[in-house]
This record gives C-alpha cells, sequence and structure tokens, in this order.
C-alpha cells in the first residue's frame, strides 16, 4: 500500500516555462512534506519543504503548494532550466516520530533546449 | 554539502556471503537512516538510529541488522546477502530537537551493490 503516489513516472517541458511535479498522499499523519532532486550516481538533494500548517512555501524558482482537503503536494519550477533536468521525489514525514521520511517512487523531469 | 561518507561505494558479491556498509557523517546529527532504493519503488527506509546505540526497523528491515557504537558511524550488514538485495543503498543524517522539529533529511551518494 503506497502512501505517497507520483503517478507521472516522466515529465518533459521546455526551457523558461513551468514545470509541475504532482504527489498524493493517504496518511492524514504526514506532518511535513519535501522534494528532493536526483542526479545519476548521486544522492538525492534537499529541495524545498513545507509544514502541514502551511500551503505555500517558494525558494526562489521553486515552490511548493500543499492542499491538505485533497491530500495533495506540488512542486512548481519556474522558469524551468536544462540543469533542473533530474528525478525528483516526493517525501512525506508522519508525525509518530524518528523524522522517519515514506518517498514516492520519483518523476524524471526532462527540460529541453 | 552535508559531510556524509558511504563505503564501498560500489561491491560485487556472492549469495551468501556476509556484507557491511558503512556510513560516516562528520555533522554530528543525532539520527541516521539506511534506504535502499530499486526501480519502481523510490527509496524505502530499512532501519534508522536516534542515538548511540539506539535503533529501530523501517519498512523493509527484513535480512538486515545495524549497529551505531559511535555518534559518527552506522553500519549496514547483511549477514547472508541474496540476490534480492542487489540495489542501490543511501545513508541519511538529520538533526531533530524542540526548537529544529522540521529539519530535512541530508544522504550520502550511495553504494552500489550487486550480488551474484
Amino acid at each position: 500500500d503506497q502512501q505517497v503516489k507520483q503517478n507521472s513516472p516522466s515529465l518533459s517541458v521546455q526551457e523558461g516555462r513551468i514545470s509541475i511535479l504532482n504527489c498524493d498522499y493517504t496518511n492524514s499523519m504526514f506532518d511535513y512534506f519535501l522534494w528532493y532532486k536526483k542526479y545519476p550516481a548521486e544522492g538525492p538533494t534537499f529541495l524545498i519543504s513545507i509544514s502541514s500548517i502551511k500551503d505555500k512555501n517558494e525558494d526562489g524558482r521553486f515552490t511548493v503548494f500543499l492542499n491538505k482537503s485533497a491530500k495533495h503536494l506540488s512542486l512548481h519550477i519556474v522558469p524551468s532550466q536544462p540543469g533542473d533536468s533530474a528525478v525528483y521525489f516526493c517525501a512525506a514525514r508522519d508525525r509518530g516520530g524518528g523524522n522517519k521520511l515514506t518517498f514516492g517512487t520519483g518523476t524524471q523531469l526532462k527540460v529541453e533546449l | 554539502d552535508a559531510g556524509i561518507t558511504q563505503s564501498p561505494r560500489h561491491k560485487v558479491t556472492e549469495t551468501g556471503t556476509p556484507v557491511t556498509l558503512r556510513c560516516h557523517q562528520t555533522e554530528n546529527h543525532r539520527y541516521m537512516y539506511w534506504y535502499r532504493q530499486d526501480p519502481g519503488h523510490g527509496l524505502r527506509l530499512i532501519h534508522y538510529s536516534y542515538g548511540v546505540k539506539d535503533t529501530d526497523k523501517g519498512e523493509v528491515s527484513d535480512g538486515y541488522s545495524v549497529s551505531r557504537s559511535k555518534t559518527e558511524d552506522f553500519l549496514l550488514t547483511l549477514e547472508s546477502a541474496t540476490s534480492s538485495q542487489t540495489s542501490v543503498y543511501f545513508c541519511a543524517i538529520s538533526e531533530l530537537s524542540l526548537q529544529l522539529s522540521n529539519q530535512p533529511q541530508h544522504f550520502g551518494d550511495g553504494t552500489r551493490l550487486s550480488i551474484l
């Protein structure tokens, strides 16, 4: 039973346009949500996060939106750049303790020139 | 970058042999984690530690054991490796306190383990 789902395995966008990556979750005990970026042969790199008490968080070109009623999380990248091409994982923390994360299966983003 | 070193970076071994992976951190963080990444599954938690000698199981702990005798080192052991344990293994660290309640995990660059 996958508690964090990324239903799009891949996404292709043009340079300069907006990239929107989506994530759905089922566990109401999740209280902290994160996005990671991963390049081949490297570990995941933390990108941006949001607490469940907020609905939006921005950091430069990256904005994360949280819709708690829909149990939906999205990452917006504006404008998209070729260096953004990577696999993006969403993750969620259970408030039960241990700062443990549950990850989605990832979305491969390709930003084309 | 967080000071996390995983060793070895690559390993090929045979079924039935013991394997130990090491994670070393220089950040003095309290929490350390071991994940495996497989196609179609994302990252799945194997075990984690919340202090020296304090560990707990994750989602996919069967066939794995861990030890943490020092703050900076977290070892993952496959007592008798099987082909199903062929994967990429990632270590992560984080800090957590009343003052720092929302802290991301930071990852090492992984160990690619192949069991033939």
